[in-house]
């Protein structure tokens, strides 16, 4: 069974700054790979997802993602944060194949930006 | 922006009520699922479904869960005797299935049990 780890519950950051959210995985297999984002009274938005090729991937709003397959990692990063990026941010993985597509989310990481 | 539609946004009912939320997913995505987020944020898996045939269910939505997919209407989920412990978040998502395995969510309803 697949696992995921999102070591920080919460971050807070300066806006401008650089955001880096950790997302550790366990699995048997390379799964896909996910970040979503939940801004409040929201449901999950898609960002940007990872299963082969360039291990960096660019998402949506400047976000983007590197796999580390020896680090069984997925880390987000953003160069320079907005005041609209506060929000609830998951990782998450759905093994391959088969018709489920069914994802196993991290806990979250509760973003705050400050001015 | 994803366009999956769950109605009503918020739901408030009694304990041992039936409470039923709807789902329309994306256009062209045959598979659909529901999933429960609580307030810790932990998501919980229901239900999916291909078209109208279920794939996978929990133990749990197999007793007071209900849920389908019925050609040409929305999809449902509907709790038949609600419980304190299911005030939570429901999310319905579809994707494409077949592999392409990207979720795209709702907004969600907000269920709330007195």
């Amino acid at each position: 069974a697949q696992s995921v780890t999102q070591p920080d519950a919460r971050v807070t950051v300066s806006e401008g700054a650089s955001l880096q959210l950790r997302c550790k995985y366990s699995s048997s297999v390379t799964p896909y790979l996910f970040w979503y984002v939940q801004y409040p009274r929201q449901g999950l938005q898609l960002l940007l997802k990872y299963y082969s090729g360039d291990p960096v991937v660019q998402g949506v709003n400047g976000f983007e993602a590197e796999f580390s397959k020896s680090n069984s990692s997925f880390h987000l990063r953003k160069a320079s944060v907005h005041w609209s990026d506060s929000a609830v941010y998951f990782c998450a993985v759905s093994l391959t194949g088969g018709l489920s597509g069914k994802l196993t989310f991290g806990e979250g990481t509760q973003v705050t930006v400050i001015s | 922006n994803s366009k999956v539609i769950q109605t009503p946004r918020y739901l408030v009912k009694g304990q041992g009520q039936k409470a039923k939320m709807r789902c329309i997913p994306e256009k062209g995505h045959p598979v659909v699922f529901w999933y429960q987020q609580n307030k810790n944020n932990e998501f919980k898996f229901l239900i999916n479904f291909q078209n109208q045939e279920v794939l996978q269910q929990i133990d749990m939505t197999e007793k007071r869960f209900s849920a389908e997919c019925p050609s040409n209407s929305p999809c449902s989920l509907e709790i038949q005797s609600s419980e304190a412990g299911d005030s939570a978040l429901y999310l319905c998502a579809s994707s494409l299935g077949g592999g392409a395995e990207t979720l795209y969510f709702g907004s969600g309803t907000r269920l709330t049990v007195l």
